[in-house]
């Protein structure tokens, strides 16, 4: 069956401007987790959502939001774009979050100048 | 707390040689214990998995077994390729105060590896 899918894979943005990234979960996965992964912090917990629920919220300010569909299609959202928001930006899927094993897609590389 | 340990990378080593990642753990619990990998350009891969203590995971080659004693979850592998080479994560749920647990995923700094020919 088809894997985690994102898009766009690159963006490019500049500061202040806001950013949508779509991210697609395998089939039957209801729980999608985001993460954030940067050379210097490594790869950190954005949110997770289950049943289009946010179910768990990591430490990022709220300009970073998402939100999740009734298909279990998720987006995240981050507006005021900064220089430190560039990064890799990591979805995973699992069937039902918890200790279940997630999938993660291909990622959106996103670069803020 | 919560988190998990890795030895500091990079790593090189020629192909076949033997290959160990250090991972610990802290000892809050039993958490589920995993191992990722992700090559150039990629994003994450399950490589292997442990689920209580002792289990061992395996999978293309690498292995890791859980102990509870050492709170530890080593990666390793007898004789690594050069399609090896790419950036290892050792990885666990938090555990919340009562037990439970949450499900997104802690991660190590990751141990960038390179296999030379």
């Amino acid at each position: 069956k088809a894997g985690v899918t994102q898009t766009p894979r690159y963006l490019i943005k500049t500061r202040g401007q806001q950013v949508t990234l779509s991210c697609s979960p395998i089939s039957g996965h209801r729980s999608v987790s985001w993460y954030q992964q940067t050379p210097g912090q490594g790869l950190q917990f954005l949110f997770e959502y289950f049943s289009e629920t946010q179910r768990n919220k990591g430490n990022f300010p709220g300009r970073f939001s998402g939100r999740q569909f009734s298909n279990s299609r998720s987006e995240m959202n981050v507006s005021t774009l900064e220089l430190g928001d560039s990064a890799l930006y990591l979805c995973a899927s699992s069937w039902s979050g918890g200790v279940a094993e997630q999938y993660f897609g291909p990622g959106t590389r996103l670069t803020v100048t | 707390g919560n988190s998990v340990t890795q030895m500091e990378g990079p790593v090189t080593l020629s192909e076949e040689a033997f290959l160990t990642i250090n991972c610990t753990y802290t000892a809050t619990g039993y958490p589920s214990l995993f191992w990722y990998v992700q090559y150039p350009g990629e994003g994450l891969q399950l490589l292997l998995k442990a689920t209580k203590a002792d289990d061992k995971g395996s999978n293309k080659g690498f292995e890791a077994t859980y102990r509870k004693e050492t709170t530890s979850f080593h990666l390793e592998k007898g004789s690594v390729q050069v399609s090896d080479s790419a950036v290892y994560f050792c990885a666990r749920p938090p555990l919340l105060n009562y037990g439970g647990s949450q499900g997104n995923l802690i991660f190590g700094k990751g141990t960038k590896l390179s296999v030379k020919p």
